[in-house]
């Protein structure tokens, strides 16, 4: 089975611009979670749905949005773009909405540079 | 709210040689998971091993085993017989049952020299 899939891997933009990354997370896995990691830190949880319905969501300013689809791929959208959005953005699927029941697959992740 | 806390920024260790990576954890939670995973450089984080708050007992995955110690909210994590494919990042997270929000440390990074 492929794992979690992440587009684009690389992603340039300019402060001000609107960016949309994209997961599509294992066959029957019906949730996913969305981190940002900061060169030299650890993950930080941005959003988690499950079923489409948004299930938690961390403390990021309201420039984050995401969404699910009925395929449960998703989609996480920074408008607004600021230096310090500058991070890899990890997605993560699990089978069911819970982490330890059910663990995080996660992707290799977008790295996203704003200039 | 919950914080992690690795306090080891690197640390080195010889192939086939033991090393335990240190971990300590904050929250007002009963009821918690724990989680050491590995980040290789192609990005991709890796559970490693996973230790329920309410068990007593440490939880081992081959080389890799855990020293949990509910009371000091420490939860370090030993491997044994070192290999080259086990040099990258670590990093312990924490789980409150709440949905599918992890909690990370800022990770130690660790080296595996001949």
């Amino acid at each position: 089975d492929a794992g979690v899939t992440q587009s684009p891997t690389h992603l340039i933009k300019t402060r001000g611009q609107h960016v949309t990354l994209r997961c599509s997370p294992i066959s029957g896995h019906k949730s996913v979670s969305w981190y940002q990691q900061v060169l030299g830190q650890g993950p930080q949880f941005i959003f988690q749905y499950y079923e489409k319905e948004e299930r938690g969501r961390g403390n990021f300013p309201d420039r984050f949005s995401a969404r699910q689809f009925p395929n449960y791929s998703s989609e996480l959208n920074v408008n607004a773009l600021l230096l310090g959005d500058s991070a890899l953005y990890l997605c993560a699927s699990s089978h069911r909405d819970t982490a330890y029941n059910s663990p995080l697959h996660f992707g290799n992740g977008t790295r996203l540079t704003v200039t | 709210a919950q914080t992690v806390t690795q306090s080891q920024p690197e640390m080195s260790v010889q192939e086939a040689e033991t090393v335990t990576l240190s971990c300590t954890y904050d929250t007002s939670e009963s009821d918690y998971y724990l989680f050491w995973y590995k980040q290789p450089p192609s990005r991709q984080m890796i559970l490693v091993i996973r230790q329920e708050a309410y068990k007593q007992q440490n939880a081992t995955e081959n080389r890799f085993s855990v020293n949990f110690q509910k009371a000091a909210k420490s939860f370090s994590l030993k491997i044994s017989d070192s290999q080259l494919g086990d040099a990258a990042m670590y990093f312990c997270a924490e789980n409150t049952g709440t949905a599918s929000k992890l909690t990370f440390g800022t990770g130690t990074r660790l080296q595996v020299t001949l």
